[in-house]
């Protein structure tokens, strides 16, 4: 079974300072990962996803992620944060070439970035 | 990006009464879809993925005669609460996985959510 963990629930950083978000998974096979980003009261906005090829993946507003198999991670990042960019940031994990399952997710990781 | 759309945004009801949210998409057709559930400053729950033509299929927990799911066409699905009773209250999302020309690699996107309070 296919399993996610974001290791932070809160991470705060300065405006204009890089940003982390950690993750981590477990499923057996290749995996496909994604990030997320939901803000109050809104559903979740697809940021970026690895599905294969290079490990280092260009989303939206400037983030990135990287996959690193051997660690089991692909923990999102921004080099230079902006109050705008706070809000609950999702990992989410899918096993590969698996048909139509749905995603598991993490518990989420509420991002706020300080002006 | 592809585009999912969900309504109500909210919705006050009555307990005992049932509620209809609807999930559409947009520019794209959608075999399956999912529904969940979202507790305040909680993860996602998948409650039950909707597949187009057939049943819905239900995660262990989920009660199928409570909430009723329906995929009638490629681009949409509807969840019903029925008899509804406040501890339903809670955020319930769908999402679809776009697939097809000019769409790859398994991208699941949100609707934006539909806020339920029953009173």
């Amino acid at each position: 079974a296919q399993s996610v963990a974001q290791p932070e629930d809160q991470v705060n950083v300065a405006e204009g300072n890089p940003l982390t978000v950690k993750c981590t998974y477990s499923v057996s096979g290749n995996p496909y990962l994604f990030w997320y980003v939901q803000y109050p009261n809104r559903g979740l906005q697809f940021l970026l996803k690895y599905i294969t090829g290079d490990n280092l993946v260009k989303g939206s507003y400037g983030f990135e992620a990287e996959f690193n198999k051997s660690q089991t991670s692909f923990h999102l990042k921004k080099p230079s944060a902006l109050v705008s960019d706070s809000a609950l940031y999702f990992c989410a994990v899918s096993r590969a070439n698996s048909g139509n399952t749905p995603l598991v997710f993490g518990k989420g990781t509420r991002l706020s970035v300080i002006a | 990006g592809a585009v999912v759309s969900q309504h109500p945004s909210w919705v006050i009801c009555k307990s005992g009464t049932s509620v209809k949210i609807e999930c559409r998409s947009l520019d794209f057709q959608a075999t399956t879809m999912f529904w969940y559930r979202q507790f305040p400053k909680q993860s996602l729950m998948l409650m039950a993925t909707s597949n187009e033509g057939s049943k819905a299929t239900y995660e262990q927990g989920v009660e199928k005669d409570k909430f009723l799911i329906n995929h009638a066409s490629l681009t949409l699905s509807t969840l019903t609460v029925t008899s509804a009773h406040p501890e339903d209250s809670s955020f319930y999302i769908c999402s679809a996985r776009a697939g097809g020309q000019g769409y790859s690699g398994n991208t699941i996107y949100f609707g934006e959510g539909s806020w339920l309070t029953v009173v």
